[in-house]
């Protein structure tokens, strides 16, 4: 099982339309966690971090479940500029450092 | 403003040639990483530095080293390329504690081992 998991898609959706992703990680003592966005042939960005809270900025929503160990990004009125793959990325803290990111779920919003 | 950049942005070398690609970034950030991207793979980690003179082996380290002998720059060697090192390449760096934040990256440097 890989540490972080993520549906690669891709997801197909109209503009206008509420998309939802998850991602999944396998060790419990992870401690933060991010939202990266990496349009085509580019870097990644960071798009928001995640708290245990939940957090917004705009149209997107980010959602913690540390007991079912998952991750949510909520995309409101998708727009065409909103097509992109969206990569999780998990930090680790248990003896020395480590980052993983997903391997990305693809979107693709269409007029 | 500050940046990440790398060098060169597009890269075709042959088999056994040593090769290394420049990182530098100037937002005075102590941690630097070295990660490659590969269809069906996320970024995976091959080296990553805390600071000056430190530094780590990530997941696919193998064939790979850096050194940090300043805070700006982290650049990646491939001792002798193989065909398997064909990927982008991509530097990032963060501030704050050993890697715990957000990480900004580089632009990526596509490598085609020929």
């Amino acid at each position: 099982r890989k540490e972080v998991e993520q549906d690669p898609g891709p997801f197909n959706v109209p503009e206008g339309a509420t998309v939802a992703f998850n991602c999944t990680y396998s060790n419990s003592a992870s401690q933060s966690f991010f939202w990266y966005r990496q349009d085509c042939r580019k870097e990644p960005k960071l798009l928001m971090s995640v708290y245990s809270s939940g957090n917004e900025d705009g149209r997107f929503t980010a959602q913690l479940n540390r007991a079912s160990q998952y991750i949510s990004l909520l995309i409101r009125d998708s727009k065409l500029s909103d097509s992109a793959t969206y990569l999780c990325v998990v930090n680790t803290r248990t003896g020395g450092f480590k980052t993983i990111f997903g391997a990305g779920t693809r979107l693709f919003v269409k007029a | 403003d500050a940046e990440i950049t790398q060098s060169p942005r597009h890269k075709i070398t042959e088999t056994g040639r040593q090769v290394t690609l420049a990182c530098h970034q100037t937002w005075n950030h102590n941690n630097m990483f070295w990660y490659r991207q590969d269809l069906g793979h996320g970024l995976r980690l091959i080296h990553y530095s805390y600071g000056v003179q430190d530094t780590n082996k990530g997941e696919v380290s193998d064939g790979y080293s850096v050194s940090r002998s300043n805070t700006e720059d982290l650049p990646l060697t491939l001792e002798s390329a193989a065909s398997s090192q064909t990927s982008v390449y991509f530097c990032a760096s963060s501030d704050g504690d050993r890697g715990a934040d957000e990480q900004f990256f580089g632009p990526g440097t596509r490598l085609t081992v020929l």
